[in-house]
């Protein structure tokens, strides 16, 4: 079984600019989940999409947004880049809920300059 | 407010030595799982292991083991006979029923020497 693949593996924007990062979650995943990891701040929850619709979202401004698509395949998007959004941006997959455990991407770095 | 905290932020041991990683959960919700996951150099997280709050049951597979004692609101995870290739960052996170929330410790940088 193909596990998460996230596309681009890196990324290279300017302050200002706009990006979107894709995951395609493992086949049969219903859940797709977005983290940001940043050395000072760790692993961070983004948001979590289940069957198209958006079930939770962490504490982030609204220039993070998402999306999943009627295969499970999910898009993320920063808009107005800033120089602290430099991070590991994850995707992870799972079956439907928390109870289940949630296989993670390869990650794509994105760096802001 | 759920909260994770892994106190020990790099453990270095020397190949064969057995290590034990910390984690206490804190959550008001009686339903809950944690997870431990492993950050190899390589950067993807791999899961190790998932306990529910309901499970009690100390866990082996292999050279790992995992104590989760509610009592104390601690999920603590050891490696026996460390090698190299255990070298990597260990998180341990908690999750609440429903939503595909996890919620991470700070991870606990170990460094296995040959």
């Amino acid at each position: 079984k193909a596990g998460v693949t996230q596309t681009p593996r890196y990324l290279i924007k300017t302050r200002g600019q706009q990006v979107t990062l894709s995951c395609s979650p493992i086949s049969g995943h219903r859940s797709v989940s977005w983290y940001q990891q940043t050395p000072g701040q760790g692993l961070q929850f983004l948001f979590e999409y289940f069957s198209e619709t958006q079930r939770n979202k962490g504490n982030f401004p609204g220039r993070f947004s998402g999306r999943q698509f009627s295969n499970s395949r999910s898009e993320m998007n920063v808009s107005t880049l800033e120089l602290g959004d430099s991070a590991l941006y994850l995707c992870a997959s799972s079956l439907t809920s928390g109870r289940f455990e949630q296989f993670f991407g390869p990650g794509t770095r994105l760096t802001v300059l | 407010a759920q909260k994770v905290t892994q106190a020990q932020t790099e453990i270095s041991v020397v190949e064969k030595e057995d290590v034990t990683l910390d984690c206490v959960y804190e959550t008001r919700d009686t339903t809950y799982y944690l997870f431990w996951y492993k950050q190899p150099p390589s950067g993807e997280l791999v899961f190790l292991i998932r306990r529910n709050s309901f499970d009690e049951q100390n866990e082996i597979s292999g050279r790992y083991s995992w104590n989760f004692q509610k009592s104390t609101s601690s999920f603590n995870f050891t490696i026996t006979a460390s090698q190299v290739v255990d070298s990597a960052v260990y998180f341990c996170a908690l999750s609440e029923e429903e939503g595909g929330k996890l919620i991470f410790g700070q991870g606990t940088e170990l460094s296995v020497k040959p």
